[in-house]
């Protein structure tokens, strides 16, 4: 039972334009989200986060949106750079009092810049 | 303030087979998860412990175990290995705060089983 579902395996987009990264969740419970980045041979990085009191959250060229009522959510990277060339990954984590949920993953979209 | 550290990088194995795998969490963390990745699967949790006791499991079999030392450091174990146990396994560990959300990773353990 995939939980969090990133629907596009891949996606190509030129250098200095959006690239939007999409992510499903099925979990109602779901109420903390974040983005990973991942370079080959390297562990996941975290990016930016997202808490469900919010729709929105910016860092730099990295934007999060939040649509509850759609259960999905997403990422936007303006301007693309070609060192944004990685696979991304979203993850959700349910409401705890104790801090002790896991995060649950999707599995991932590879995202290419062309020069 | 050093990263989390997995070892070795590189392993390959034979069916039936066990193997270990070792992480060392950032200084001060007493949470680590393990989470196996492969093509198209994303990244499956495998379980999480946290000052020496487990406290979540995802659904792998028993041949996946784990364990945790006092001083953070944790272990997983594979056991009977099978063609498909072939994935990247990462490691994480983070604050013991509830609001310690964020995971940090290991550069993963890639295994190859023959």
């Amino acid at each position: 039972d995939q939980q969090v579902k990133q629907n596009s395996p891949s996606l190509s987009v030129q250098e200095g334009r959006i690239s939007i990264l999409n992510c499903d969740y099925t979990n109602s419970m779901f109420d903390y989200f974040l983005w990973y980045k991942k370079y080959p041979a390297e562990g996941p990085t975290f990016l930016i986060s997202i808490s469900s009191i919010k729709d929105k959250n910016e860092d730099g060229r990295f934007t999060v949106f939040l649509n509850k009522s759609a259960k999905h959510l997403s990422l936007h990277i303006v301007p693309s750079q070609p060192g944004d060339s990685a696979v991304y990954f979203c993850a959700a984590r349910r409401a705890s009092n104790f801090g002790n949920e896991k995060l649950t993953f999707g599995t991932g979209t590879r995202l290419t810049i062309i020069p | 303030k050093a990263g989390v550290t997995q070892t070795p990088r590189y392993l390959i194995k034979t069916r039936g087979q066990q193997v270990t795998l070792s992480c060392s969490p950032i200084s001060g963390h007493r949470s680590v998860s393990w989470y196996q990745q492969t093509p198209g699967q994303g990244l499956q949790f495998l379980f999480e412990y946290f000052s020496e006791t487990q406290r979540n499991k995802g659904n792998f079999p028993g041949r996946f175990s784990g364990r945790q030392f006092s001083n953070s450091r944790s272990e997983m174990n594979v056991s009977t290995l099978e063609l498909g146990d072939s994935a990247l396994y990462l490691c994480a560990s983070r604050g013991s705060g509830v609001r310690d959300e964020k995971l940090f990773f290991g550069s993963g353990t890639q295994l190859s089983v023959l």
